[in-house]
């Protein structure tokens, strides 16, 4: 099993560019989750979805668009970057949300808007 | 949503017991608490989870008290690599939310 992949793992976009991070698990897990980190900062929750179909707002979603068409696949959405969404973005899933099922992470995606 | 409070950081020689506690005051009844642990450039991995009492396994012990509002996660003679930030999350299905919202974690430096 590959767990969760993320990609692209670098990127460098110019502030007002858009671009699409992937993330995919092979787990059949219904809940997945899309968190940034700051330089030396904790973890932020931007969207989450429990479901094929349905998401939900995090603790910082502006900026940020996410679907889910698939169980797999859980993109996130960047509209017109900005310098302060330069972060590293870590996709997780679990496979219910009881509490009792750990999140499952993937290697994150290191982007840089300048 | 339970909030969690961790010490921001610790040190420790190699060799010795860590505990690190957080405290998760207004935790809710179907609540879990599951402690990761996270290495630079890399995403959090998952060490330990308990409900209540104590939880036991390969790398760490889990103790929740009675009243479930503080946890404490041991690491026995702890070693280099063991240097990481430490997260304690709480969550569950009460009221429906599936959120899982990070605390600042605990960074822990292992001296040699």
């Amino acid at each position: 099993n590959a767990g969760v992949t993320q990609t692209p793992k670098f990127r460098i976009l110019k502030i007002g560019q858009s671009m699409t991070l992937q993330c995919a698990q092979d787990m059949n897990h219904n809940y997945m989750y899309w968190y940034r980190q700051d330089p030396g900062m904790g973890l932020k929750l931007i969207y989450y979805s429990v479901g094929a179909g349905i998401t939900d707002k995090g603790e910082v979603p502006n900026g940020y668009n996410v679907s889910r068409s698939t169980t797999e696949d859980f993109p996130l959405r960047l509209e017109l970057a900005a310098p302060s969404q330069t972060s590293v973005y870590f996709c997780a899933s679990s496979s219910s949300g009881g509490g009792n099922s750990p999140l499952h992470f993937g290697n994150g995606t290191r982007l840089t808007v300048t | 949503l339970a909030k969690t409070t961790q010490p921001i950081s610790m040190d420790s020689y190699e060799g010795q017991e860590v505990n690190i506690t957080c405290s998760h005051n207004n935790i809710a009844t179907n609540d879990y608490i599951t402690w990761y642990q996270q290495f630079p450039s890399q995403g959090p991995r998952f060490i330990i989870q308990g409900y209540k009492t104590k939880v036991t396994n390969e790398v760490a012990s889990l103790f929740i008290p009675a009243d479930r509002k503080s946890s404490t996660l041991s690491l026995p003679r702890v070693s280099l690599s063991d240097t990481a930030v430490y997260y304690c999350l709480v969550g569950g299905t009460t009221s429906g939310t599936y959120k899982y919202i990070f605390g600042t974690g605990t960074r822990l430096k292992v001296l040699a």
